[in-house]
């Protein structure tokens, strides 16, 4: 079946720093893959996503690209704040009516 | 534009007893998704909802429930409560299901 591994957490980070979430998949065909966010207290709020090969998602400075070779699809920003502190959720789904497949998710905090 | 409403945000529940759980969508969205978020089982797809039609399932016993009304408002129902069913119940809707999904807040059960 398919599945979503997220490296392990939490990240713990100094604002400005550089972060990477790595991020692997198993699915057959060509799943769309997406980020999501929770904040504390909060739902899932979707922050990028790509469709297909080589694409490139992005928002509020975080970048993932779908890497099919490497069935990868690793989370990046160049400077962190403190407010990008919460969970992050690696998902995928093949359109198979509403079903996204979750990574078990990463704790980021990003100290002042 | 009004983002996916879950009602109530809070609810306890004592052992034996049934509860339902409501969702409405995103204004024009078809498709609803009902997800379970655990510490110990991270986030998990029980069913979604398309058209008042229960089009695909996770792996959750027969006490876990669903339907879709017309205006494609969705309500969960459990019954037979156990201790372990205490989660952070979380609904997505979306246009057709195979796109991206918005989350509502969630309703925090628990279980005692």
């Amino acid at each position: 079946g398919d599945s979503v591994t997220q490296m392990e957490g939490p990240v713990t980070l100094s604002e400005e720093a550089f972060l990477t979430i790595n991020c692997t998949y198993t699915a057959t065909g060509y799943p769309s893959l997406f980020w999501y966010v929770q904040y504390p207290g909060e739902g899932l709020q979707l922050l990028l996503k790509a469709t297909k090969a080589d694409d490139k998602g992005s928002n509020k400075g975080f970048e993932a690209t779908y890497r099919k070779e490497t069935t990868s699809f690793h989370l990046e920003k160049g400077s962190v704040q403190v407010s990008d502190s919460a969970v992050y959720f690696c998902a995928l789904t093949r359109a198979s009516y509403g079903k996204l497949t979750f990574g078990q998710g990463t704790i980021l905090t990003v100290h002042p | 534009k009004a983002g996916v409403t879950q009602t109530p945000r809070y609810l306890i529940k004592t052992r034996g007893q049934q509860v339902t759980l409501s969702c409405s969508p995103i204004s024009g969205h078809r498709s609803v998704s009902w997800y379970q978020q655990t510490p110990g089982q991270g986030l998990q797809f029980l069913f979604e909802y398309f058209s008042e039609t229960q089009r695909n399932k996770g792996n959750f016993p027969g006490r876990f429930s669903g339907r879709q009304f017309s205006n494609s408002r969705s309500e969960m129902n459990v019954s037979t409560l156990e201790l372990g069913d205490s989660a952070l119940y979380l609904c997505a809707s979306s246009l057709l299901g195979d796109t991206e999904a918005f989350f509502g807040q969630g309703t925090r059960l628990t279980v005692v």
